[in-house]
């Protein structure tokens, strides 16, 4: 079974600063996508970025990129020049190749402050 | 474009007391998901459909779970009898369903509802 890893419960980045979340998974698959989701207070999941694991290139999103490392079934979100907006709850979440279900991790709370 | 429609918002019921979530996914997605998020936790799949059909129902607790989309749009959540331990945010997500540009194994992206926040005393 596929288990997802979220080992920073919280973080904290000044505005304008760099901060990075760390995620890490479990599975013996070959073929996979990872996602970093968004939840805001309101609640309403986003998708911030994916990933899929035939792709060497890290994927970026504006000031949202990650840091894939498949050997590590490592898979960090780094959020450039942060903004007040960026507060919100972080997940991790990978989906098996072929299928759309979605295994979240239980999420980083991240606070950007003036 | 709208987006993912929930209601209720909230929901207070007593254990052993029956309610139910609606979904309305975004126009022209054919696929439709429900997952519960316990407070602390990552939102857990708890059924798929696919149109009508059921995709994957493995998680969903069938003894007191139970969900229809019977026109193949939106979707009903039902929970009967409630327990303490349903307690939760319960999300509806959909996506286009198809394979894409014909790259093999293509996901659409699951776009996420505001979800009903349900507390059981």
């Amino acid at each position: 079974a596929q288990t997802v890893t979220q080992s920073q419960p919280e973080m904290s980045v000044q505005e304008a600063e760099t901060v990075t979340l760390s995620c890490t998974y479990d599975t013996s698959e070959n073929n996979y996508y990872l996602f970093w989701y968004k939840q805001p207070p309101s609640r309403q999941m986003i998708l911030v970025i994916r990933q899929e694991a035939y792709k060497q290139q890290n994927a970026t999103e504006n000031r949202f990129s990650v840091n894939f490392q498949k050997a590590a079934k490592s898979f960090s979100l780094k959020i450039s020049d942060s903004q007040l907006g960026d507060t919100a709850m972080y997940f991790c979440a990978f989906m098996k190749w072929n299928t759309d279900k979605l295994i979240f991790g239980t999420g980083t709370r991240l606070q950007v402050f003036p | 474009e709208a987006g993912v429609a929930q209601s209720p918002r909230y929901k207070i019921i007593e254990k052993r007391q029956s309610v139910a979530f609606w979904c309305n996914p975004i126009s022209g997605h054919a696929t439709l998901y429900w997952y519960q998020q316990i407070l602390g936790q990552g939102p857990k799949l708890l059924i798929q459909f696919q149109n009508n059909g059921v995709v994957d129902d493995s998680q969903l607790p069938k003894d007191r779970f139970s969900a229809e989309r019977l026109k193949g749009v939106d979707s009903t959540l039902k929970i009967q009898p409630a327990k303490l331990e349903d307690s939760a945010v319960y999300l509806c997500a959909s996506s286009l369903g198809r394979l894409a540009g014909g790259r093999p194994g293509y996901r659409d992206t699951q776009y996420f509802g505001p979800g009903t926040r349900l507390t059981v005393l």
